[in-house]
């Protein structure tokens, strides 16, 4: 029988607009975190991070904002351009030895 | 430039068979990682080394082994491979200490189709 593969969340912006991508971690003692970026055939990259002590941190057209509260992560990216267009993921890190989980990405869609 | 290299992009094989996925970091990084990315459920980790002939199990190492006999390789290594066992599998490595503290670098991936 056919099979039905998983599909990523979706969000489609314009070129130009300012693009927010959310993420919720699942351990409230996870003390870093970190997005990365996956353009279509590579493997992911670093973007920004972010230490469980800070709520807010800006790189170069991207923001990151943490909500402890709500267990809760945003990448905010300011005037997307068509090579944004990749999936996104955020990255949970808690303790001293890398353990590290993924979430799931979201697909952003720059519409030129 | 960083860089962590996958020897095969793309690898299609016969259940059964067995399979051998090479990875190698040019950047003296302790810390070397295998993940396997399927849709929907994100990337998990399979096997970890933090040294030479060091490995530690990750969530999902049954059907897998690795091996590192050299800092800069780690090879990722299915028994008898398995319909199941087709996925697009990262290699990432990492340097302990590092101030941030958990950025990892990765290769590009290996696409394997078991057939």
């Amino acid at each position: 029988g056919e099979s039905v593969g998983l599909h990523l969340p979706t969000l489609s912006v314009q070129e130009g607009d300012n693009s927010i991508i959310n993420c919720a971690y699942s351990n409230s003692a996870s003390d870093y975190f970190i997005w990365y970026k996956q353009e279509s055939g590579k493997g992911p990259q670093f973007i920004i991070d972010i230490r469980s002590n800070m709520d807010k941190r800006q790189g170069q057209r991207v923001t990151v904002l943490l909500n402890k509260t709500v267990k809760h992560l945003s990448l905010q990216i300011a005037a997307t351009q068509p090579g944004d267009s990749a999936v996104y993921f955020c990255a949970e890190i808690q303790g001293g030895y890398q353990k590290v989980t993924f979430g799931t990405g979201t697909k952003l869609q720059v519409i030129p | 430039d960083v860089k962590v290299t996958q020897s095969s992009r793309y690898l299609v094989k016969r259940t059964g068979e067995k399979v051998f996925l090479e990875c190698v970091q040019d950047m003296d990084h302790e810390n070397m990682f295998w993940y396997r990315q399927d849709p929907g459920l994100g990337l998990r980790l399979i096997y970890f080394s933090y040294d030479v002939k060091m490995k530690e199990k990750g969530d999902i190492p049954e059907g897998y082994s690795v091996s590192r006999e050299k800092k800069e390789r780690f090879s990722l290594i299915l028994e008898s491979a398995s319909t199941n066992q087709t996925s697009m599998y990262l290699c990432a490595s990492s340097f302990p200490g590092d101030p941030r503290t958990g950025e990892l670098f990765f290769g590009e991936g290996s696409r394997l189709t078991v057939l």
